[in-house]
C-alpha cells in the first residue's frame, strides 16, 4: 500500500536556525497538509495545500511557516528561525482531493528537537 | 469552529472485554467524523469515518464507531480487545460545509492487559 514518506526521522537544530523538513505524499493525491504533535498534547493542524498555494492556514502557521512543492513529488516545511517551543512532531499528510469527507494519509513524522 | 473532546485520557481494559474509547464532537453544520490510531514512534492510521448514512461504521483491525447526532457522539468500539490494540486513539472531525481542516481531539491511551 503506498505511503506518505517523512525525512529525516529526528532533525536537532540550533534555537535561531532554519530547518526544512521534508514529506513525499502518495503519487497521486492532490492535497497536502502539515499538523504538528507537541509531546504529550494533541495533533493541530498547521496548513493545507492544494493546487502550489496554500488552502487553509491555522493561528500556529506564522511568518516563520513557509511551505513548498518544489518538484512534483517533495512537499516541504520550513521553519524560518526556530524557537524553543517549536520542539514536537510534524506530520505530513496527504488525501486524494479536496472533499473534506475522504481520509488523510499520514506519514510516520519527524521529530524535531531545538536546543 | 469545529472541535472534538475525548473526555478519558486513558482507557485500561482486559484482553476478549469489550473497549469503548469516547468522543464528542461540535461543529456548526454537518460533521464528517474519522477515528485514527498511532502506535509508539509511528504517524496517525485511519481507522473508519463517518460521512452520511447508517450510524454505525466499521473499520479496520474489527473496530466500529456509532454516530449518535442526538448526543453529538461518535465512540469507538471493539467487541473484543486485543492486546496488540494498546495504542493512542484520536477522534477527529471536519465541518462538511466549513473548512477542510481537521481537528484533532487531545487522544485516549488505550492500555490492552492479557
Amino acid at each position: 500500500e503506498p505511503e506518505v514518506t517523512q525525512t529525516p526521522s529526528h532533525q536537532v537544530t540550533q534555537m535561531g536556525q532554519e530547518v526544512i523538513l521534508r514529506c513525499v505524499p502518495i503519487s497521486n493525491h492532490l492535497y497536502f497538509y502539515w499538523y504538528r504533535q507537541i509531546l504529550g498534547q494533541k495533533v493541530e493542524f498547521l496548513v493545507s495545500f492544494y493546487n502550489n498555494e496554500i488552502s487553509e492556514k491555522s493561528e500556529i502557521f506564522d511568518d516563520q511557516f513557509s511551505v513548498e512543492r518544489p518538484d512534483g513529488s517533495n512537499f516541504t516545511l520550513k521553519i524560518r528561525s526556530t524557537k524553543l517551543e517549536d520542539s514536537a512532531m510534524y506530520f505530513c499528510a496527504s488525501s486524494t482531493d479536496r472533499t473534506s469527507n475522504q481520509p488523510q494519509h499520514f506519514g510516520d513524522g519527524t521529530r524535531l528537537s531545538i536546543l | 469552529a469545529q472541535s472534538v473532546a475525548q473526555p478519558e485520557d486513558q482507557v485500561n481494559v482486559a484482553e476478549g472485554n469489550p473497549l469503548t474509547v469516547k468522543c464528542t464532537y461540535s461543529v456548526s453544520g454537518n460533521p464528517y467524523l474519522f477515528w485514527y490510531v498511532q502506535y509508539p514512534n509511528r504517524g496517525l492510521q485511519f481507522l473508519l469515518k463517518y460521512i452520511t448514512g447508517d450510524n454505525l461504521v466499521k473499520g479496520s483491525y474489527g473496530f466500529e464507531a456509532e454516530f449518535n447526532k442526538s448526543q453529538t457522539s461518535f465512540h469507538l468500539k471493539k467487541p473484543s480487545a486485543l492486546v496488540s490494540d494498546s495504542a493512542l486513539y484520536f477522534c477527529a472531525v471536519r465541518d462538511k460545509g466549513g473548512n477542510n481542516d481537521m481537528r484533532f481531539g487531545a487522544g485516549t491511551r488505550l492500555t490492552v492487559k492479557p
